[in-house]
């Protein structure tokens, strides 16, 4: 397993501005993905930050909105650009392997309110 | 595409009784299959997980899944419930076909579990 921290926890948010949410992990991992997890909703997947790489997005999410950076094996950031309302949601870093592990660890997420 | 279902938005129980929370899936080839729970305000926490060999497969806190290859399903189950059960629950689905893609979990909506003193 992995240990988990995000920072911040939370924070509120003007509309308009941008803000960076930071991962990082107690040990060396080979993928982290970010997800958003709506008021009331399922966690979607955002993007996944492989080192060394630029980050794989999925439907519906694009780099000009969600930069991603993935600097060393330990850590990751997510920033959330140009926010309005709509933006407001849990944001997860979760961290996995390529071999041997299967399951995904999650930090305890960055509950995000844009006025 | 790969999906999850959990049918039931909410699941209430009495202390003490047996629960089953409902999942049930739809991938390519054969799923690995994952439970986690979420407490308030916090991050998802992993329950246990299903990746071959015996269908029961039990997990953290006493809970336990059965796969079921024919029903397609994956429900999660504990003998005797707990008020600190009380949670929302996710069933997730990851295929194992290779690739960067494939690495990719797909969550159901959630459960939310009650357990009442």
């Amino acid at each position: 397993s992995a240990v988990i921290s995000q920072k911040p926890s939370r924070d509120i948010c003007q509309r308009g501005t941008s803000l960076t949410i930071q991962c990082q992990v107690d040990s060396q991992v080979t993928m982290m993905f970010w997800y958003r997890q709506q008021p009331g909703q399922s966690l979607t997947l955002i993007a996944t930050a492989n080192q060394g790489s630029e980050a794989t997005y999925e439907s519906g999410f694009v780099i000009d909105k969600f930069p991603i950076s993935r600097p060393n094996l330990t850590f990751s950031t997510l920033t959330v650009s140009n926010m309005s309302p709509e933006d407001s949601s849990i944001y997860l870093c979760s961290v996995g392997w390529s071999s041997g592990m299967y399951e995904q660890f999650f930090g305890p997420g960055t509950r995000l309110t844009v006025l | 595409a790969q999906s999850v279902a959990q049918p039931e938005d909410q699941v209430n129980v009495a202390e003490g009784n047996p629960l089953t929370v409902k999942c049930t899936y739809s991938v390519s080839g054969n799923p690995y299959l994952f439970w986690y729970v979420q407490y308030p305000n916090r991050g998802l926490q992993f329950l246990l997980k299903y990746i071959t060999g015996d269908n029961l497969v039990k997990g953290s806190y006493g809970f336990e899944a059965e796969f079921n290859k024919s029903q397609t399903s994956f429900h999660l189950k504990k003998p005797s419930a707990l008020v600190s059960d009380s949670a929302l629950y996710f069933c997730a689905v990851r295929a194992p076909t290779g690739g960067a893609g494939s690495y990719q979990l797909t969550f159901g909506k959630g459960t939310k579990l009650s357990v009442i003193p």
